[in-house]
């Protein structure tokens, strides 16, 4: 099963500044996903990053608000931009395994 | 498209009741089934799966059963303990699709 590490854990923010979130996998894998959690709601998909092309963004987010990097088939970092206290969620990267997901731990950003 | 409704929380019950949480799936094909956990200030946790039909998937003394019949995957233990308090989601993935769909979390809260 694959191991992801994410950092930072936890991060305060201020208001119009950019935070990068890195993902390291201890193995090859083909996609990464980016989701976002915020309070007390259920996980939303950001984008899915394949090494080698554009990050593919789901409705309701765009790259300029959430830049993706995916330079090798181990390493996604996922930038939250220009940030709003809306912006203050969990963010957690993903990825899949034959028949199983394995999460990072997860980021947990407050703007403010 | 795919979509998981999940039983609305929050959820009380004592210590030793028992449990169930309901999840029923919308999907095409034959989707793999998942139960994630997510403990106060802690990522998610795959806490079991089950990958096709009549699959019963455990751990922890949770259980589910993929029933392709009626389209469910109802979490169920048999004694709840104070340290099962934590936040439930159900989820599926099609794989070749790659993208979890989740439930929108139920929160358990166990009383001694």
């Amino acid at each position: 099963s694959a191991v992801i590490s994410q950092k930072p854990s936890r991060d305060i923010c201020q208001r119009g500044t950019s935070l990068t979130i890195q993902c390291q996998v201890d193995s090859q894998v083909t996609m990464m996903f980016w989701y976002r959690q915020q309070p007390g709601q259920s996980l939303t998909l950001i984008a899915t990053a394949n090494q080698g092309s554009e990050a593919t963004y789901e409705s309701g987010f765009v790259i300029d608000k959430f830049p993706i990097s995916r330079p090798n088939l181990t390493f996604s970092t996922l930038t939250v931009s220009n940030m709003s206290p809306e912006d203050s969620s969990i963010y957690l990267c993903s990825s899949t395994e034959v028949t199983e997901a394995f999460f990072g731990q997860g980021t947990r950003l407050t703007v403010v | 498209g795919n979509s998981v409704t999940q039983m609305e929380g929050p959820v009380t019950l004592s210590e030793e009741a028992f449990l169930t949480i309901n999840c029923t799936y919308t999907a095409t094909g034959y989707p793999s089934l998942f139960w994630y956990v997510q403990y106060p200030g802690e990522g998610l946790q795959l806490l079991l799966k089950a990958t096709k039909a009549d699959d019963k998937g455990s751990n922890k003394g949770f259980e589910a059963t993929y029933r392709k019949e009626t389209t469910s995957f109802h979490l169920e233990k048999g004694s709840v303990q104070v340290s099962d308090s934590a936040v439930y989601f159900c989820a599926l993935i099609n794989f070749g699709n790659e993208k979890l769909t989740f439930g929108t979390g139920t929160r358990l809260t166990i009383i001694p």
